[in-house]
């Protein structure tokens, strides 16, 4: 199965400031015949399910699908993914998780604390 | 609106059985793959149980593996999860999330409220 390793477990930034989660893979994400990694990011918030927030590690869920702010952007390849928030927001606080579908098991990552400082 | 509702949760004994349902609307449903994934209360994501659009291909997590069965009924447009042999640790709250794949599984991009799953004597 395929293990994903997220870092750090909890994190507290200001608000404006920028956040920033890694999600390692412990097999590479990338198929080959057609360039993309197979890695989404999802937000889910206290007493939510999961949002889709990221596919293929940089494609953002566009806002007419479910309204992700701009300030979200995903970005790495192969093994090694980041999610950054350029600029916190009070409802950004949440926990965050990469997920895998390159293979089966879909395995996620176990999850990143945002909090405010 | 795009929307997925569960339904069946409840409390059961070890060794029970529960059904759990979901429903889903605004979408054709036949189009998409659908899972089931689990959260224990705290804790992270864990991905239980897929079915292709057609119901020809399930993949479980091995901890479910000869005790739970996805199946569809697209004419419904509603998934299921039977669940036999339940332990304590499958314990949790159980989310249909619908998937972007196509051929094979992706990302879910449509998730349901979930429905909380008890077992406990």
């Amino acid at each position: 199965d395929i293990v994903l390793t997220q870092s750090p477990d909890s994190l507290s930034v200001s608000l404006g400031e920028r956040a920033t989660i890694t999600c390692k893979s412990s097999q590479s994400l990338l198929y080959s015949s057609n360039n993309k990694n197979y890695l989404a990011w999802y937000r889910q918030k206290p007493g939510q399910p999961p949002q889709l927030l990221i596919s293929w590690a940089s494609m953002r869920t566009s806002l007419r699908e479910s309204g992700v702010p701009d300030r979200f952007s995903g970005s790495g390849s192969g093994t090694d993914f980041t999610l950054t928030i350029s600029s916190l927001q009070a409802e950004d606080v949440a926990v965050y998780y990469c997920q895998q579908y390159y293979d089966t098991p879909l395995t996620f990552g176990g999850g990143t604390r945002v909090e405010i400082k | 609106e795009v929307q997925l509702v569960e339904s069946g949760g409840g409390l059961v004994q070890p060794g029970g059985s529960l059904r759990l349902s979901c429903a889903g609307t605004g979408f054709t449903f036949s189009l998409y793959w659908m899972n089931w994934v689990r959260q224990v209360p705290g804790k992270g994501l864990e991905w239980v149980a897929n079915i292709k659009q057609d119901g020809s291909e399930k993949y479980y997590v091995d901890s479910v593996k000869g005790r739970f069965t996805i199946s569809r009924d697209n004419a419904k447009n509603s998934l299921y999860l039977q669940m036999n042999s339940l332990r304590a640790e499958d314990t949790a709250v159980y989310y249909c999330a619908r998937d972007r794949g196509g051929a094979d599984p992706y990302y879910m991009d449509v998730w349901g409220k979930g429905t909380t799953v008890t077992v406990s004597s």
